[in-house]
């Protein structure tokens, strides 16, 4: 299995408060992506980075922001929770970006009363 | 939005059966990546299809792939209660992957 180590594994937290997910690989992978999972609407993506501080807007991005300061690590955080960002929240990473496989974590179900 | 789309959206079959599954997407493609997701888990790639490839096997799994028509479809073949899963379709266009909404696999023992 990738090593790939999604933080927290579930949360639930109240609409307008802050929530930061980790994700965290040991596969020196350069491109890494967030993407969020909903009924009838199968996997989008948040944003995604290709390498050290360089990140990009995916389909669904308003709402979110993200970092990536260390090749392991990249960060989703809502700023401001919101009852429609209640989603299961999926990392991937790959080695050649858009033309490659992709390897999930196990995901980060966020609930947002 | 959604670039590829997965057909049908749900199928129960019995064990040993084939199951079949369709994928069709709107622009051209580089490759084509076929996806497993167990309940409660993280997707788990299965195999991929370039665009210059017709057809691709591992194992029990059988893809094809058909540009003109901007279609591909997943077969596996003599399936089993641990095939079921939900089946995506990802299409790499030459930006991140685009996933579809998935096709709901039961296969009943």
């Amino acid at each position: 299995d990738a090593g790939i180590t999604q933080s927290p594994r579930h949360k639930v937290t109240e609409t307008g408060t802050p929530v930061t997910l980790r994700c965290h690989q040991t596969e020196n992978h350069r491109y890494m992506y967030w993407y969020r999972q909903d009924p009838g609407h199968g996997l989008r993506l948040i944003h995604y980075s290709y390498g050290v501080k360089d990140t990009d807007k995916g389909e669904v991005s308003d709402g979110y922001s993200v970092s990536r300061s260390k090749t392991e690590d990249f960060l989703l955080t809502l700023e401001s929770a919101t009852s429609s960002q209640t989603s299961v929240y999926f990392c991937a990473i790959s080695l050649a970006g858009g033309t490659g496989e992709l390897f999930f974590g196990e995901g980060s179900r966020l609930t947002v009363l | 939005s959604q670039q590829g789309e997965e057909d049908p959206q749900a199928l129960s079959i019995q064990e040993g059966e084939n199951a079949t599954m369709n994928c069709s997407y709107k622009t051209s493609i580089n490759n084509l990546q076929w996806y497993r997701q167990n309940s409660g888990r993280g997707l788990v790639h299965l195999i991929l299809i370039r665009s210059n490839e017709r057809e691709k096997h591992s194992g029990r799994l059988r893809v094809t792939l058909d540009t003109s028509k901007k279609s591909s479809s997943l077969l596996i073949t003599a399936s089993r209660a641990a095939d079921t899963a939900s089946y995506f379709c990802a299409t790499d266009s030459g930006t991140p992957l685009v996933f579809g909404k998935g096709t709901r696999l039961s296969v009943i023992a």
